[in-house]
């Protein structure tokens, strides 16, 4: 059974630094792996999508990278904003599903 | 970009009632729609995943006669959860992928989630 875990749970850091959100899933047979972004009581935002083929996928100030054979990914945000702030989930895509992790909330103090 | 809309954004019902939402693709056709429900501060558990025109395939211990699921046109599913206790309150989420290709290539467009609170 695939479990995704996210590390840290929440993450406050101040303006305009840069920074790293961790995602690690157990099972590596994955078709792809993406990052969302949930703002409180709302839907998900898709940010980036990483096909299992590739290494890294880039968006602006995101930038995020798989290493499927570790079972690993991290989402770099450069320069943070307050509006950067959220929960970020991650999520794998394998046996018809995709299976989230917990989330990362993120808070960006100005 | 895909838009996919769900109403209503919040419900509030007395215990025993049922609520539909709707999950519509407003700007492409989506063939399998995904329905997810999120409890404060966990992340989104898959319920069912409904394909256009035939039964949906629920997730282990997700009771299918509870949690009712339409997807009768391209661009609508619906879900019912008859007869709604206080224990179904949560975040309800819907998904759509476009139509065509390998499902695990296509990105999921999120509807933007309906808050139950049932009395």
């Amino acid at each position: 059974k695939q479990e995704v875990t996210q590390i840290p749970a929440a993450l406050s850091v101040p303006e305009g630094e840069n920074l790293v959100l961790n995602c690690s899933f157990t099972d590596s047979a994955i078709y792809n792996l993406q990052w969302f972004r949930q703002d409180p009581g709302k839907g998900l935002t898709s940010l980036l999508l990483i096909q299992s083929s590739q290494r890294e996928q880039t968006s602006g100030r995101l930038n995020a990278s798989l290493d499927k054979s570790s079972g690993r990914s991290t989402l770099y945000i450069a320069a943070s904003q307050p509006g950067d702030s959220a929960t970020y989930l991650c999520a794998v895509w394998g046996a018809q599903k995709l299976v989230f992790g917990q989330g990362t909330r993120l808070t960006i103090n100005p | 970009g895909a838009v996919v809309s769900q109403h209503p954004s919040r419900v509030i019902c007395k215990s025993g009632t049922s609520v539909k939402i709707e999950c519509r693709s407003l700007d492409f056709q989506a063939t399998t729609m995904f329905w997810y429900r999120q409890f404060p501060k966990q992340s989104l558990m898959l319920m069912a995943t409904s394909n256009e025109g035939s039964k949906a395939t629920y997730e282990q211990g997700v009771e299918k006669d509870k949690f009712l699921i339409n997807h009768a046109s391209l661009t609508l599913s619906t879900l019912t959860v008859t007869s709604a206790h206080p224990e179904d309150s949560s975040f309800y989420i819907c998904s759509a992928t476009t139509a065509g290709g390998s499902l695990a290539k296509n990105i999921q467009y999120f509807g933007a989630g309906t808050r139950l609170s049932v009395l």
